[in-house]
């Protein structure tokens, strides 16, 4: 079986610095990875996805993930938080079981951007 | 609409009474999903329909849940004898097939709450 674990509940940083959220994920097979967003009274959104092409993928809104084998990380950066950035983030993972790919969610992340 | 359309947006049910939350996916896509979103929780998967074949169900928390998909299209999650522990935010995605990389593109939830 599959699982997500997302470090940090809550993740505040001021506007114009680094955005880290991160995410590990345990599989016995080879994943694909996905980044989804979700803004107030909104509906997830997907961010970028790793679909074991290049191990850096970038996004929409200036957003890219690193897929790193060794430990079991798919990271989200950015270089320069935006105030429209604070929303709510999740990882998923998608493995092969049993004919079908369920993607797992982790808990989500809140990104909270400050002035 | 060309997106995933839920209702009702937001319901308040009363204690033992029964409720049915709509999903209407995206045209052509073969795959629906329904997830479950409380607080702190990430999202829970509950069940998932591709095409004709039999339904997913190993997410539904008990059974008083039940799902059907009518025609391949329209979906109806239906909770029996709601309990206060059902509140939560209940998403509907669909995708395109079962591929491993697929998106999948969410509704933007139905909140339920029982008093």
């Amino acid at each position: 079986a599959q699982s997500v674990t997302q470090l940090g509940s809550h993740v505040s940083v001021s506007e114009g610095a680094l955005v880290l959220l991160r995410c590990n994920y345990s599989s016995s097979v080879p994943p694909y990875l996905f980044w989804y967003v979700q803004y107030p009274n909104q509906g997830l959104q997907l961010l970028l996805k790793y679909t074991s092409a290049a191990t850096l993928v970038k996004g929409i809104n200036g957003f890219e993930a690193e897929f790193k084998k060794s430990e079991t990380s798919f990271h989200l950066t950015k270089p320069s938080a935006h105030m429209s950035d604070a929303a709510e983030y999740f990882c998923a993972v998608r493995v092969a079981s049993g004919g079908s790919y369920i993607p797992t969610f982790g808990r989500g992340t809140s990104l909270i951007v400050h002035p | 609409g060309a997106g995933v359309s839920q209702s009702p947006s937001n319901k308040v049910t009363e204690k033992g009474k029964d409720v049915e939350l709509r999903c209407d996916p995206i045209s052509g896509h073969t795959a629906l999903y329904w997830y479950r979103q409380s607080l702190g929780q990430g999202l829970e998967f509950l069940i998932y329909f591709q095409g004709n074949s039999a339904p997913d169900k190993s997410g539904l928390p008990s059974d008083r849940f039940s799902a059907e998909r009518t025609g391949g299209s329209v979906s109806t999650l239906t909770i029996q004898r709601t309990q206060q522990e059902d509140s939560a935010v209940y998403l509907c995605a669909s995708s395109l097939g079962r591929g491993q990389a697929g998106e999948l593109f969410f509704g933007e939830g139905s909140r339920l709450t029982v008093l």
